[in-house]
């Protein structure tokens, strides 16, 4: 049972263009949402997040939608640029099942020079 | 700051082996998670450690055990090896829990521990 859910395993972009990550959930009760980035070989590193009573927030060139009707979320990325190319992992999480973050599979971004 | 650290980076194991994995938290982090990732496959949550208790666990058999020492490190203990056992395996740190800080800012993980089982 997938709550978290990104479609897209991978995505290609033109260096300067806008890249769009999207993040699909089932539950309706998360009421907190993260953006993490990995490269190769590290661990995860925290990105944004935003909470449930928020449609958006930004930090300089990302910015996150949420959409809680369609239970949707996006990370935009604008522009984007070579070190962007990474793994990015939405996340979830609910104060009932103890703040536990729920994980999404990822989407590895490609940034084509 | 020193970040969250895991020992080994690589660990190769034999099929009914025991591996232990080992994480030392950030300074003042008194939350360890532990997650499992397989190829292709997203972070699988292992367990959660706080204060020297298991807080909580995933979907995983009980020969995935673990513990948090004192200091607030922890391991991660795989009995019983088996070959899907192989993934990478990451430890993350956060303040307690309590405070909600903890809630996506504190989580920082380590690079993790290639564990490959044949």
């Amino acid at each position: 049972d997938q709550q978290v859910k990104q479609n897209s395993p991978s995505l290609s972009v033109q260096e300067g263009r806008i890249s769009i990550l999207n993040c699909d959930y089932t539950n309706s009760m998360f009421d907190y949402f993260l953006w993490y980035k990995k490269y190769p070989a590290e661990g995860p590193t925290f990105l944004i997040s935003i909470s449930s009573i928020k449609d958006k927030n930004e930090d300089g060139r990302f910015t996150v939608f949420l959409n809680k009707s369609a239970k949707h979320l996006s990370l935009h990325i604008v522009p984007s640029q070579p070190g962007d190319s990474a793994v990015y992992f939405c996340a979830a999480s609910v104060e009932d099942s103890n703040y536990q973050l729920i994980w999404g599979a990822g989407t590895k971004l490609i940034i084509k020079p | 700051e020193a970040g969250v650290t895991q020992s080994p980076t690589h660990l190769i194991k034999t099929r009914g082996q025991q591996a232990t994995l080992r994480c030392s938290p950030i300074s003042g982090h008194t939350s360890v998670y532990w997650y499992q990732q397989a190829l292709g496959l997203g972070l699988q949550f292992l367990l959660w450690y706080d204060e020297g208790e298991e807080r909580n666990r995933g979907n995983f058999p009980p020969r995935f055990s673990g513990r948090q020492f004192p200091n607030y490190s922890s391991e991660l203990n795989v009995n019983a090896l088996e070959l899907e056992d192989s993934a990478l395996y990451l430890c993350a740190s956060s303040m307690t829990f309590g405070t909600g800080r903890h809630r996506g800012y504190g989580y920082t993980f380590g690079s993790g521990t290639r564990l490959t089982v044949v």
